[in-house]
């Protein structure tokens, strides 16, 4: 699976849109952009996966660039409950051959702040 | 609720005991897998079963650690004779096709 490269931390104050990028030049056409969240002594959390189209759901919006060499996770009204670490994951289709292993990074530590 | 689920959440142990942990995974899913996580950093790869069968093993899986899907619906993770390097979270999650969902996984103290 294709490494990404996450800022280590970002900042947002409440009520603000949270942009999150990663980098992933290497994705190869099969694989998929996931992310994940992990608030403190829990488990990740799943939020959102695109393969090159945008996509949204209740959570967040998925920005993929055309290239797919990067995609942007918005959050678009962040709260403190935001608060946690971003995992930006490349994994191939996890149906047919693959099965689906995650690979995590470091992610980012977005704080949100009043 | 129908998420995955853990037991225990919290386990302490002294070195040399021997724990097993259980992972329950969401209904139907046929793949599970076993995560390992250290203080700041990311959950790292241990195994994963398709149904009952485990079908691969990291390295970082030592011999001491086993895990089992017997039925292919519940696992469990056992390590033996514990060391403190294994104090950790470990996390389970399961997926059907495109999508795995994490528990919320056990954290072990090796005191």
């Amino acid at each position: 699976d294709a490494k990404t490269t996450q800022p280590p931390s970002m900042d947002c104050a409440e009520g603000r849109a949270a942009n999150l990028p990663c980098n992933h030049s290497t994705i190869s056409g099969n694989e998929y952009v996931y992310w994940y969240r992990q608030i403190h002594s829990q488990g990740p959390q799943y939020i959102i996966h695109g393969l090159k189209n945008n996509e949204t759901n209740e959570m967040a919006s998925l920005i993929i660039t055309e290239d797919r060499k990067s995609s942007t996770l918005i959050l678009p009204h962040a709260t403190l409950r935001d608060t946690a670490v971003y995992y930006c994951i490349a994994l191939a289709n996890a149906g047919g051959t693959s099965y689906g292993k995650l690979t995590f990074g470091q992610g980012t530590i977005l704080t949100v702040h009043p | 609720d129908t998420g995955v689920s853990q037991d225990p959440r919290h386990k302490i142990t002294k070195r040399g005991q021997n724990v097993t942990f259980r992972c329950d995974p969401i209904s139907e899913h046929n793949r599970l897998y076993w995560y390992r996580q250290t203080l700041g950093q990311g959950p790292e790869f241990l195994t994963y079963f398709q149904n009952e069968a485990q079908l691969e093993k990291s390295r970082l899986l030592s011999d001491r650690f086993s895990a089992e899907r017997p039925k292919g619906s519940f696992s469990t993770l056992e390590i033996q004779r514990t060391e403190q390097g294994d104090s950790a979270m470990y996390l389970c999650a399961s997926s059907n096709h495109r999508v795995p969902f994490f528990g919320p996984g056990t954290r072990l103290t090796v005191l």
